[in-house]
């Protein structure tokens, strides 16, 4: 079955050591993927996407993520983290729906990244 | 306008009162969706709209639940004789279509009592 998961629930990390949010996906086909990231009563920000060319994709905040075709895997990366980065991360991938010929988006559960000062 | 507008930002529906929910997508966007996410959940797909074609309804929960986008523009999600389990904060999405980017709202927090 199609389906995209983030194996953890929460990732703890102090403010400037570098981080990483793990999200691996099972797709048939050429996967598009995304993280967006969500503050408390917030909705969902866009943070970057694969879609196709370089593996290593660079988005907002200094963030950006490695797609890992032979490990199905596209984590998410910042060098140095901050104690305002911590929030609550999803990874999604576009999933064809059944029969219908288009793709709508599948979220992981969720990552919580806390950084501490 | 600027980014996907939602209305209201929070409901309180007391269980059996009917409510709506409103969504103005990005201007240009052909594509909207409406996703619900329950309390430290995932958001999950209710149904999808291309133009205002509701092409992918399958993700909505009971016969209460209803979207319509009359004009391709403007959405609304009704849901009719609300039940606690219906409590989540229901997301409106919008995109020029698969694959690029799908931009969100801020939810509308709905609340049943």
């Amino acid at each position: 079955a199609q389906s995209v998961a983030q194996p953890e629930d929460q990732v703890n990390v102090a403010e400037g050591n570098p981080l990483t949010v793990k999200c691996t996906y099972s797709v048939s086909g050429n996967p598009y993927l995304f993280w967006y990231v969500q503050y408390p009563n917030r909705g969902l920000q866009f943070l970057l996407k694969y879609i196709t060319g370089d593996n290593l994709v660079k988005g907002s905040y200094g963030f950006e993520a490695e797609f890992n075709k032979s490990q199905t895997s596209f984590h998410l990366k910042k060098p140095s983290a901050l104690v305002s980065d911590s929030a609550l991360y999803f990874c999604a991938v576009f999933l064809l729906r059944g029969n219908s010929g288009y793709s709508t988006l599948t979220f992981g559960k969720g990552t919580m990244l806390l950084v501490s000062p | 306008g600027a980014g996907v507008s939602q209305s209201p930002r929070y409901k309180v529906a007391k269980r059996g009162q009917d409510v709506a929910l409103r969504c103005d997508p990005i201007s240009g966007h052909v594509s909207l969706f409406w996703y619900q996410q329950a309390l430290g959940q995932g958001p999950e797909f209710l149904t999808y709209f291309q133009n205002e074609a509701q092409l992918d309804k399958s993700g909505l929960p009971s016969d209460r639940f209803f979207a319509e986008r009359p004009e391709g523009s403007v959405s609304t999600l009704k849901i009719q004789r609300t039940q606690q389990e219906d409590s989540a904060v229901y997301l409106c999405a919008s995109s020029y279509g698969a694959p690029n980017t799908i931009y969100f709202g801020e939810g509308s927090w709905l609340t049943v009592v």
